[in-house]
């Protein structure tokens, strides 16, 4: 078992639709992280969150917005997605961004786009 | 730029050591070395990390050579189990925002066979 929950686990959405991803952890960490994993390859880093601010975006396209409305939660809003957005999107938490703590990943949630 | 080499593939033995091999060359004094594994359909799980001395918990342990150019994994005694993508990462100093990121190498797909 996990302890950073995601859901949806699934989700299929059409290009114009507006939909969220969600994460939330209760072990106080106040890092957390986004994640894309296409298939057969490992994870890529999206966003990271540091005490609720934006620490790190890796030049990721507007149609994916993060939002961190407390320190236990994590969103992903998604608009406009294209099919090769179609992944597995992870999160992850860490008590912080610095020291050597590691990350705990949720299972993700399966994004189709059609 | 993947910081880590891994061999795409390897078997091993129920029952019997099963060592993963990572270079990271390019590491540099402050940079982490963490290992992660992922089962099907799962998210990463947290295995062990090292700076500069071997580590061992419940689930492996961690050799790192002199030069730290180089690691290993090893679960004493796998299982099928095990069966599972094994991730060497090296967790990057701290970048400009102040915040440290995981660069994931492209893993190795460790098969424990009956």
């Amino acid at each position: 078992d996990t302890e950073v929950t995601q859901t949806p686990k699934h989700l299929v959405m059409g290009m114009t639709n507006k939909k969220s991803l969600k994460c939330e952890q209760h072990m106080g960490h106040r890092a957390m992280y986004w994640y894309k994993q296409k298939a057969k390859k490992p994870p890529e880093l999206m966003f990271v969150y540091s005490y609720e601010k934006l620490s790190i975006n890796e030049s990721v396209p507007s149609r994916f917005s993060p939002e961190c409305p407390n320190s236990s939660l994590l969103n992903l809003h998604l608009h406009a997605l294209q099919p090769e957005d179609s992944a597995l999107y992870l999160c992850a938490s860490s008590a912080e961004t610095g020291g050597n703590q590691p990350q705990h990943f949720g299972d993700g949630t399966r994004l189709s786009i059609l | 730029d993947a910081k880590t080499t891994q061999p795409p593939s390897m078997d091993c033995a129920e029952g019997r050591a099963a060592n993963l091999p990572c270079n990271h060359s390019t590491i540099s004094g402050n940079e982490y070395v963490y290992w992660y594994r992922q089962i099907h359909s799962q998210g990463p799980q947290y295995i062990i990390h090292g700076l500069k001395n071997n580590e061992t918990n419940e689930m492996a342990s961690l050799i790192i050579t002199e030069d730290r150019k180089s690691s290993t994994l090893i679960l004493p005694h796998a299982t099928l189990r095990d069966t599972a993508v094994y991730y060497c990462i090296v967790r990057l100093s701290r970048t400009t925002s102040g915040t440290y990121k995981y660069i994931f190498g492209t893993g190795t797909r460790l098969k424990v066979l009956a």
